[in-house]
């Protein structure tokens, strides 16, 4: 069984250049949420894709959209990229939204903005 | 808004002596996770704890919670240096909704 995986795992963008960030879920999971972590900080929730559609968001801008496609891959996009964008995105999988299921994490991504 | 609070943020350990990571948060919760994060990786999760009085233990690490308190701690056992990272509680109010994540404690052990 495939665990979750993220690409690219690092990546150093300008600002208000546009950054697109993928990942893979666990084999069976249909939901992927993703998260962004600050230097030194937790995790926060940006959103949360479910069968193809956006289930819930974080409070974050609309810059940050995403995507979930048929094999519920997903893409986190960020456009007009701004310095505190800096930090590691992880992106989490879960076998579904409805019901208590865990959410298992990918290796992150390490976005620099400079 | 559900908060979660970790203290302390910062904690230097001494091998062979005990230690507890407390975690707060605001409101009422489903479930709480406890991950380790080691510099530059990924979440690594230790624990899930569902219902009040809940206690897991795997090898120096134990983790409690207390649904009326709002309270989980985590508590270390001898601590070794290879425990040395940074640990994050996390709160889950409904089912497949956002986790929550408290600041997390860093942990340094020392000889």
């Amino acid at each position: 069984e495939t665990g979750v995986t993220q690409s690219p795992t690092h990546l150093i963008k300008t600002r208000g250049q546009q950054v697109t960030l993928r990942c893979s879920s666990q084999s069976g999971h249909n939901t992927v949420s993703w998260y962004q972590q600050a230097l030194g900080q937790g995790p926060q929730f940006i959103f949360q894709y479910y069968r193809e559609e956006e289930n819930g968001r974080g409070n974050f801008p609309p810059r940050f959209s995403g995507l979930q496609f048929p094999n519920y891959s997903s893409e986190l996009n960020v456009n007009a990229l701004e310095l505190d964008d800096s930090a590691l995105y992880l992106c989490a999988s879960s076998r579904s939204a409805q019901g208590d299921y865990e959410q298992y994490f990918g290796p992150g991504t390490r976005l620099t903005v400079t | 808004e559900l908060k979660v609070e970790q203290n302390p943020l910062f904690l230097s350990m001494q091998e062979g002596k005990n230690y507890t990571i407390y975690c707060n948060y605001s409101t009422t919760s489903d479930r709480l996770y406890w991950y380790r994060q080691d510099p530059g990786k990924s979440l690594e999760s230790l624990f899930v704890l569902l219902s009040n009085g809940a206690v897991k233990q795997e090898g120096r690490l134990m983790a409690s919670l207390d649904t009326k308190a709002r309270l989980s701690t985590l508590h270390i056992t001898a601590a070794v240096h290879d425990l040395s990272a940074t640990y994050f509680c996390a709160v889950i109010k409904a089912a497949g909704n956002k986790l929550t994540f408290g600041g997390g404690t860093r942990v340094l052990v020392k000889p």
